[in-house]
């Protein structure tokens, strides 16, 4: 099964730089996801992790330890646009597939 | 061009009733899914098929009754609804494992369904 904690809520000042941690609980890691959902909207993919270490992609960053059952989402630059709920998700493979399990999402709240 | 579409959009409906959500993708993808995310935004998975295969069906009721008529294809069909059901339902899709992968997810616009 699937345990995945993010915080609920977080706000930053813009043009700050802000760190949105997620750890996890799983029998099945196959790989670590981040998605942005801005309300009334999708989800949409903006990082993946495998392996242990940093991604980086233009203003935002992703780290992962799979030891320590952990990652992290940092955004740089701060713009209000970024206000939105990150969600930090785990693939999981199951018996006959594969699956995202999703933690409940951190509401960024970014202020002037 | 819409890479996942979903309709409607809106659906309001009285308990009981019996309503359809309709899903198509055109990215060429073998794996669909149903999400269903509550008023706490927590988005859970309820089915995934591939190439029109169920795959994944999580503990959802058996008034909710996915289907694939090509993999192109998921619909879900909710029988008897009831206030419990209002939410918003993804639709998604994914390549097989593989360099597409990666790329994780594409969601649906979502379907907001309130049953009143």
């Amino acid at each position: 099964g699937q345990n995945i904690d993010q915080p609920t809520e977080m706000t930053a000042t813009e043009g700050a730089i802000v760190q949105i941690n997620c750890t996890y609980q799983t029998s099945g890691f196959n790989g670590l996801f981040w998605y942005q959902q801005h309300a009334g909207e999708a989800p949409t993919f903006l990082s993946y992790n495998v392996l242990d270490g940093l991604e980086e992609k233009g203003r935002f960053s992703s780290f992962l330890s799979r030891s320590k059952g952990y990652s992290y989402l940092l955004l740089k630059e701060l713009q209000m646009k970024d206000s939105a709920s990150y969600l930090c998700a785990v693939w999981e493979l199951t018996g006959g597939g594969n699956k995202l399990t999703f933690g409940t999402g951190t509401q960024l709240k970014v202020e002037l | 061009d819409t890479a996942v579409s979903q309709t409607p959009k809106y659906l309001v409906t009285q308990m009981g009733n019996d309503k359809s959500i309709k899903c198509e993708q055109n990215l060429g993808h073998d794996t669909m899914y149903w999400y269903k995310q509550d008023s706490k935004k927590f988005l859970k998975i309820m089915f995934s098929y591939n190439n029109k295969e169920l795959i994944i069906n999580e503990t959802v009721p058996n008034r909710f009754s996915p289907k694939s008529p090509d993999k192109a294809h998921l619909n879900l069909h909710i029988n008897s609804l009831e206030l419990g059901d209002s939410a918003v339902y993804f639709c998604a899709s994914s390549q097989d494992i593989g360099p597409g992968w990666r790329y994780g997810y594409t969601f649906g616009s979502g379907t907001r369904l309130t049953v009143v």
